[in-house]
Formats: C-alpha cells, sequence, structure tokens
C-alpha cells in the first residue's frame, strides 16, 4: 500500500502571499494517479486537482499543481481568504486508493 | 447534474452491524465507479471499498473482513455494510463517484453521514 505524507501539517499565511503544499509518496506514482480535494469545515471533500497537474471544473486558476514520482505539489499562487481549508492529496494504485494525512491553510 | 443522496443510521452500539445507503441521481449508477470514504473525528480521510462499473468489488486491506459494498441497479443505490462495529468506526461516512475506469479521483460526493458507535 502506498503511503502519502503531507507537508506542512498547517500553513499559516497572509492574503496574497502563496502557498506550497507538499505530498510524498513512499512509491512512484503516476501522475495521472494523483488528486488534490479542498475540504472545508462540515463539508465533504471537493476536488481540485486530478492527473497531478489538472484543475477541476470550477476551480480558479490561482491553484496549480504539478510534480512526478514520489513528490507533488499544490500551489496557490495568491492566497484568498476562502482558501482557508484542509487539503488532501490522494492516489489510485493496483485498486487501492490512499489518502495523504492533510495540509491545513490558514490565513493569518 | 449528478448528484447522491445519503442516509443510514446515526447511532449503534459496539458489535453492531453499520448499513449505509447512497441513491444516485442525474446519472445511470452503472456508468462510474463508486467509494465509501470515512472521516473519523478531527482525522483524515480513509478509503473503506470500492465498487467499479463492471462490478468488481474493491477493498481497503484493513477493513477487508468486515466490509460489503453492493450496487442496486433498479434503485439506483449504493450500499456499505460494515460489520462488528467498535468506538473506532465512528465517523462521517461519504459516499463518493470515481468517474469510469480509466478515472483515478472522486468528482462527486455525498454530503456525507454521521455514524456513532457507543454503548
Amino acid at each position: 500500500e502506498i503511503v502519502l505524507t503531507q507537508s506542512p501539517g498547517t500553513l499559516s499565511l497572509s492574503p496574497g502571499e502563496r502557498a506550497t503544499l507538499s505530498c510524498r509518496a513512499s512509491q512512484r506514482v503516476y501522475a495521472k494517479y494523483l488528486a488534490w480535494y479542498q475540504q472545508k469545515p462540515g463539508q465533504a471533500p471537493r476536488l481540485v486537482m486530478y492527473g497531478a497537474s489538472s484543475r477541476a471544473a470550477g476551480v480558479p486558476d490561482r491553484f496549480s499543481g504539478s510534480g512526478s514520482g514520489t513528490d507533488f505539489t499544490l500551489t496557490i499562487s495568491r492566497l484568498e481568504p476562502e482558501d482557508c481549508a484542509v487539503y488532501y492529496c490522494q492516489q489510485y494504485d493496483d485498486s487501492v486508493l490512499t489518502f495523504g494525512g492533510g495540509t491545513k491553510v490558514e490565513i493569518k | 447534474q449528478v448528484q447522491v443522496q445519503q442516509w443510514g443510521a446515526g447511532l449503534l452500539k459496539p458489535s453492531e452491524t453499520l448499513s449505509l445507503t447512497c441513491v444516485v441521481l442525474g446519472t445511470s449508477i452503472t456508468d462510474s465507479s463508486w467509494s465509501w470514504i470515512r472521516q473519523s473525528p478531527g482525522k483524515g480521510l480513509e478509503w473503506i471499498c470500492e465498487i467499479t462499473d463492471s462490478g468488481t468489488t474493491n477493498y481497503n486491506p484493513s477493513l477487508r473482513s468486515r466490509v460489503s459494498i453492493s450496487v442496486d441497479t433498479s434503485k439506483s443505490q449504493l450500499s456499505l455494510n460494515l460489520t462488528s462495529l467498535t468506538a473506532a468506526d465512528t465517523a462521517v461516512y461519504y459516499c463518493a463517484r470515481r468517474p469510469g475506469r480509466h478515472y483515478y479521483y472522486m468528482d462527486i460526493w455525498g454530503r456525507g453521514t454521521t455514524v456513532t458507535v457507543s454503548s
């Protein structure tokens, strides 16, 4: 089973700053199998990125994804107050799906 | 527009069996794969199981012995059974869609059902 480790645990930034979220896999993950979700309190997760770098429908272009192999990154170029949430990476391999532990993004 | 609606028992006792249902609206349930995912209070997301568009079932190895997933195509419903409950099964349970066998993410999520296991 592939383990995903996200860092940092919490990111506290000011509006307009750049947020860089990391997701590291215990084994190689093909980019097409890597996704990111945003979850706000009391809500279900929302898909923001799939295939490592493709934005889901309705996601602002300040969100971007990159990476390959074992290291993937979700970047929010200019943080907005509504971006406060927990972000999870997820991979699908050999019919088993796993999530990272999440990164909480806070606005100062 | 694809929607999923969930329901099921919210308060259960240890050793009982959890049964949850999700109804799929706006699309054929057999056009996609469907997963159950849970989130314990204050914790991250844990994938439980999946049934694919071809009817294949896949399970989280840590839960495999207690879980079953099924689809009733006539009712467009997805079901989850989880046996031998303990307090550790207390969580919000989500059903979610994986659009198809060549897609590797969940694009549609239910609103979640809160399940509490307590004596």
